[in-house]
């Protein structure tokens, strides 16, 4: 099966601050990749979204960096807010469509 | 814009009883998912549809079934609930190669 795994599973930040979230990943062949956001609660959301010929992909706040060399992912949020305290996870994706998840990782925002 | 509909948001069982969890989108999406969430951890696939008509084994796959009833709805079903199906069930549907879109999720206990 894939494995998508994650370095950390709590990052607490302080308010203002950058926040970075990591993801390995282990199946060479996967070329999609996807942060989602999930509230306490909720489904996940959409956050961003990069494919294999790109390594670096900007949002509003955001920017994701895939690093195909080493299997790495990672979620970089700029002045982080306490409405970004949440589990980010990433997802990967490979040709047949299948998107598999890693076990999340928590942020808490401190004010 | 209703996206992704999951019903019911609550249900409790007894080991044993059966129930059909039902997801409809109105994305005119081809492609759906059933994924389960345990506590603590991140999505796990259960089933996958490419398109109407076809559906796919993903990670955990035992104990369930599933029906793409048409191309809006794709129903899971549990035929013989046990404690271990105990879990938050999320539907999620796409198109091809873009990113997955999520219900809100259907929290199921069994006693």
């Amino acid at each position: 099966g894939e494995s998508v795994g994650l370095h950390l599973p709590t990052l607490s930040v302080q308010e203002g601050d950058n926040s970075i979230i990591n993801c390995a990943y282990s199946n060479s062949a996967s070329d999609y990749f996807i942060w989602y956001k999930q509230e306490s609660g909720k489904g996940p959301q959409f956050i961003i979204d990069i494919r294999s010929n790109m390594d670096k992909r900007q949002g509003q706040r955001v920017t994701v960096l895939l690093n195909k060399t080493v299997k790495h992912l990672s979620l970089q949020i700029a002045a982080t807010q306490p409405g970004d305290s949440a589990v980010y996870f990433c997802a990967e994706n490979n040709n047949f469509n299948k998107f598999y998840f890693g076990s999340g990782t928590k942020l808490n925002v401190k004010p | 814009n209703a996206g992704v509909t999951q019903t019911p948001k609550f249900q409790v069982l007894k080991t044993g009883q059966s129930m059909t969890l039902q997801c409809a989108q109105d994305m005119n999406h081809n492609s759906m998912y059933w994924y389960r969430q345990d506590p603590g951890m991140g999505l796990r696939l259960i089933y996958y549809s490419a398109s109407e008509g076809t559906t796919d084994k993903g990670e955990v796959p035992n104990g369930y079934n599933v029906s793409r009833l048409n191309k809006r709805e794709f129903s899971l079903r549990l035929e013989s609930a046990a404690p271990s199906q105990t879990s938050v069930y999320f539907c999620a549907s796409s198109t091809a190669n873009t990113e997955a879109f999520f219900g809100q999720g259907t929290r199921l206990t069994v006693v």
